[in-house]
């Protein structure tokens, strides 16, 4: 247990749903990132917090995705009207600095 | 995108034998690597990281090399134990605060 926790762990929805995910990060990390992983295949960098401010996205992300850290504590990250394609991991990581990312056990998605 | 991309996608390698899992990365820019671990059902774990000013970084049982000329990264592991078995990622960092993760290699130690 890393100290960084998912909620869910997995979530299984509909083509069309919206679906929302929590990460709470460990207490004293200011970073927060979220990343998508794949069968097979690396984590892939979605969007970086450092407080409540969204500092980062990745080009790539899709205008129906969106992430918060209200508080600069936990962080959600919803996706509006979810397509087959966003079926994943979804991994939440914080840190104190740039290195050393400390992973939560991520949600899986499945989308029907 | 950039490519960080690994040479071999599975490795087997007995109990006690040494293990050496490698990457290979397409950024010249790159000045920042992390070695992860990763193990079914769980994220990624961290073992060690090397910046760019430095050829080679040593932790327990475990020394990542960097070779900037070729642009390749690898990860040796001393000793290798069955609970060393799992997917193995290097990631580069070559702009703030986003990592870029290779594909993977599946490490399988046989007892």
């Amino acid at each position: 247990d890393t100290g960084v926790s998912q909620d869910p762990r997995h979530k299984i929805t509909k083509r069309g749903q919206n679906v929302t995910f929590r990460c709470d990060p460990i207490s004293e990390h200011n970073r927060l990132y979220w990343y998508r992983q794949t069968l097979g295949q690396g984590p892939e960098f979605l969007t970086y917090f450092q407080n409540e401010a969204q500092l980062e996205k990745s080009r790539l992300l899709s205008d129906r995705f969106s992430a918060e850290r209200p508080k600069g504590s936990f962080s959600t990250l919803e996706i509006q009207r979810t397509e087959q394609g966003d079926s994943a991991m979804y991994l939440c990581a914080s840190s104190r600095t740039l290195g050393e990312q400390f992973f939560g056990p991520g949600t899986r998605l499945t989308v029907l | 995108g950039e490519s960080v991309g690994l040479h071999l996608p599975t490795l087997s390698v007995q109990e006690g034998d040494n293990s050496i899992i490698n990457c290979a990365y397409s950024n010249s820019a790159s000045d920042y690597f992390i070695w992860y671990k990763q193990e079914s059902g769980k994220g990624p774990q961290f073992i060690i990281d090397i910046r760019s000013n430095m050829d080679k970084r040593q932790g327990q049982r475990v020394t990542v090399l960097l070779n900037k000329t070729v642009k390749h990264l690898s990860l040796q592991i001393a000793a290798t134990q069955p609970g060393d078995s799992a997917v193995y990622f290097c990631a580069e960092n070559f702009t703030g605060n986003q990592f870029y993760f290779g594909t993977g290699t599946s490490l399988t130690v046989i007892p």
